[in-house]
């Protein structure tokens, strides 16, 4: 298995300008999860779907943050528009369940690095 | 919500065991305890989990007393290879993992 898959590696873009990070989760993987990571606030999860249906989007920290998922092979995180601040790196991840009671571990993608300018 | 309490960074020179110890006050009864090591420029991924006592693998060993309020992951003879962020993750009240920011282990030669 090829793990999980993000797209593109790197972006590097403008203030104001329209940003989507793509990912394709492990197959066979009922759940899907976006994190961001910075150095100050560390993993923050924005946002997770079971069966291509948003869960739960509390993490999101604007409207202008917006995740999709229209089969179970891809999904994606727009940003629109860009800001400075939404400069990190986007981790997509996928497992077979949820953790908790049985614990089914995570399996994260290589991540994007964003920079807005 | 179950999060987790553990130290910001660690330093150890190499051939030494190194303890990482994670507060884990707001267990739930049924959660098991996991922790994840991410290596700079890639993504968490999974290292080791249980729910009590001891567990072992090819990679650490992870220490869980009787009252399941901390878990204690060992590495053994680090090399420069280990140095990463290990994250001991809650569960949150959506039934999820909340990451924090670990703890960074830098290996010194």
């Amino acid at each position: 298995d090829a793990g999980v898959i993000q797209s593109p590696r790197h972006e590097v873009t403008e203030m104001g300008q329209e940003v989507t990070l793509r990912c394709k989760p492990i197959s066979g993987h009922d759940y899907l999860f976006w994190y961001r990571q910075t150095m100050m606030r560390g993993l923050e999860l924005l946002i997770y779907f079971n069966n291509n249906v948003p869960i739960d989007d509390s993490g999101m920290p604007e409207d202008r943050f917006s995740a999709k998922m229209p089969n179970a092979s891809f999904s994606t995180l727009k940003i629109q528009p860009s800001e400075p601040r939404d400069s990190a790196v986007y981790f997509c991840a996928s497992s077979k369940g949820l953790a908790g009671e049985y614990s089914y571990e995570q399996y994260f993608g290589p991540g994007t690095r964003l920079t807005v300018t | 919500l179950a999060k987790t309490t553990q130290p910001i960074s660690m330093d150890s020179y190499e051939g030494q065991e190194v303890n990482i110890t994670c507060s884990h006050n707001n267990i739930a009864t049924n959660d098991y305890i996991t922790w994840y090591q991410q290596f700079p420029s890639q993504g968490p991924r999974f290292i080791i989990q249980g729910y009590k006592t001891k567990v072992t693998n090819e990679v650490a060993s992870l220490f869980i007393p009787a009252d399941r309020k901390s878990s204690t992951l060992s590495l053994p003879r680090v090399s420069l290879s280990d140095t990463a962020v290990y994250y001991c993750p809650g569960r949150t009240g959506a039934n999820n993992l909340f990451f924090g920011t670990g703890t960074r282990l830098t290996v010194i030669p």
